[in-house]
């Protein structure tokens, strides 16, 4: 079945450094999403990007969707960007589309 | 702000005892979803609905039935809980299939 394979799956960096997560997807995908689920569970969407490259604030996303790749980079990181980071593939289910969640990359930020 | 609302936040239930989860959403969305997060597999889809009075199947199904009584209220409905259906639950709403989910602060349900 479709799979989403996340990169490392864990991460340690100091606050300012910057963070690269990888995303790789096992069939086509129309767009990957990027979530972050804080400590203690709830999700965000952070970004939505079907090709290219998309940015917002220090998020940047590149997704290669004919190379079933896509990566979310974090600049400057900061305490507070501590948490997990969820990439989804969507693809076409029928007349709707579904989201295939990866397992996620844990980024701790230390002082 | 969207907001979605799941209760109860936590659960503990027996083995073969019927569980009901409820999430209310204030987004006027027509989409919401049913997910469980496990360690090791990550988020996986459970049910979704698209219209009130109406659900699908999402990619786990077995074992769950879901609800849609209106455009604001969507359940999971556990009827034989069992030990395999430990799993924090979370539902989310979207205007557009798949686009933009938000999410609830999930609930987390221990079968015992």
């Amino acid at each position: 079945g479709q799979q989403v394979q996340q990169s490392p799956a864990s991460l340690v960096l100091q606050e300012g450094e910057n963070a690269e997560l990888q995303c790789n997807f096992s069939s086509t995908a129309t767009r990957l999403q990027w979530f972050y689920q804080r400590p203690g569970g709830s999700l965000v969407s952070l970004l939505s990007n079907p090709s290219g490259t998309k940015h917002t604030g220090r998020l940047t996303s590149t997704t290669v969707t004919k190379e079933r790749r896509g990566s979310l980079h974090i600049s400057s990181s900061q305490i507070t960007d501590s948490g997990t980071y969820l990439c989804a593939m969507e693809r076409r289910g029928g007349s709707n589309y579904k989201l295939t969640f990866g397992k996620g990359t844990l980024l701790t930020v230390t002082p | 702000e969207a907001a979605v609302t799941q209760s109860p936040r936590s659960k503990v239930a027996v083995t073969g005892g019927k569980v009901t989860l409820s999430c209310h959403q204030t987004n006027n969305h027509d989409y919401m979803y049913w997910y469980r997060q496990d360690t090791g597999h990550g988020l996986r889809l459970i049910h979704y609905s698209y219209v009130a009075d109406s659900t699908e199947k999402g990619d786990i199904p077995d074992g769950y039935k879901a609800s849609r009584p209106s455009q604001e209220n969507f359940s999971l409905i556990l009827e034989l809980a069992s030990l395999s259906q430990t799993a924090v639950y979370f539902c989310a709403s979207s205007r557009v299939s798949a686009e933009t989910l938000y999410f609830g602060s999930g609930t987390r349900l221990t079968v015992l």
